[in-house]
C-alpha cells in the first residue's frame, strides 16, 4: 500500500538557522506533493506544493525539493523563526484533481530563541 | 474572508453515546472533506463530497459513522454509538475542484 513518512519525529533548531525536514514516500506513481504546517489547536495550513515534473520549487523562505529517484521530499525553511514552531506534514496525491491526500506522520519543529 | 468553521471545538461523551460534528466550508467551495486525526499522526480522509454527492467514502466506517451534506454547503458527521477508539480530532476541509484544501480548526472528541 501507499505510505508517506518523515525521517525524524522532532527537529530542534536555533532561531536564525536553516531547517530541513525530510519525507519519504513509497508510491512511485505519486504525482503531486504538499507540505502542511499545523500549529497546536489548529488545522493544517498549506505551505508549498510541487508536482512530479519538477525537482524544486521556492516560496517565501521555504523551498521544496523532490527526488523521484529515491522517492524523497524535503522542506527547507530559511532563517527559521519562533513562529515556525509547529508540526510539519508532507502529503501526496496520485493526481492533483482527485483531492485524495495521504499524509505522513509529521515532524515537530522546535525553534530555540 | 472567513475560513472553514467547525463546531463544537471540543466534545466529551461517554461511550455508546451519539455525537455529531458540524462544518461550514469556505463560501463557494464545492468540495468538502472530513478527516480523522489521531494524536501524533497525519490526517486520514474519511469522506469527500463534490457538492451534495459523496464521491469517496471508502474509509468511512459505515457501521457507526454517517455524514451528510444537504444543499451542498454545510456538512454534518455523526458517530453512533461512539467507542473509546473514536477519540481523536475530526477535521473538515474545503476546496474548489482540484484546488488547495483549506482546513478548519477541528473538533477534539474524547470518549470516556
Amino acid at each position: 500500500g501507499e505510505s508517506v513518512g518523515l525521517h525524524l519525529p522532532t527537529l530542534s533548531v536555533q532561531e536564525g538557522d536553516n531547517s530541513i525536514i525530510n519525507c519519504a514516500y513509497s508510491n512511485s506513481a505519486s504525482d503531486y506533493f504538499i507540505w502542511y504546517k499545523q500549529e497546536s489547536g489548529k488545522g493544517p495550513q498549506f505551505i508549498i506544493d510541487i508536482r512530479s515534473n519538477m525537482d524544486k520549487r521556492q516560496g517565501q523562505r521555504v523551498t521544496v525539493l523532490l527526488n523521484k529517484t529515491v522517492k524523497h521530499l524535503s522542506l527547507q525553511i530559511a532563517a527559521t523563526q519562533p513562529g515556525d514552531s509547529a508540526v510539519y506534514f508532507c502529503a501526496e496525491s496520485g493526481q492533483r484533481n482527485t483531492g485524495k491526500l495521504i499524509f505522513g506522520q509529521g515532524t515537530t519543529l522546535q525553534v530555540k530563541p | 474572508e472567513a475560513g472553514v468553521v467547525q463546531s463544537p471545538r471540543y466534545k466529551i461523551i461517554e461511550k455508546k453515546q451519539p455525537v455529531a460534528f458540524w462544518c461550514n466550508p469556505i463560501s463557494g467551495h464545492n468540495t468538502l472533506y472530513w478527516y480523522l486525526q489521531n494524536l501524533g499522526q497525519g490526517p486520514e480522509l474519511l469522506i469527500r463530497y463534490e457538492n451534495e454527492e459523496a464521491v469517496d467514502d471508502s474509509q468511512l466506517p459505515k457501521d457507526r459513522f454517517s455524514a451528510e451534506r444537504l444543499k451542498g454547503v454545510d456538512s454534518t458527521l455523526k458517530i453512533q454509538p461512539a467507542e473509546l477508539g473514536d477519540s481523536a480530532v475530526y477535521l473538515c476541509a474545503s476546496s474548489l475542484t482540484s484546488g488547495e484544501q483549506y482546513f478548519g480548526p477541528g473538533t477534539r472528541l474524547t470518549v470516556t
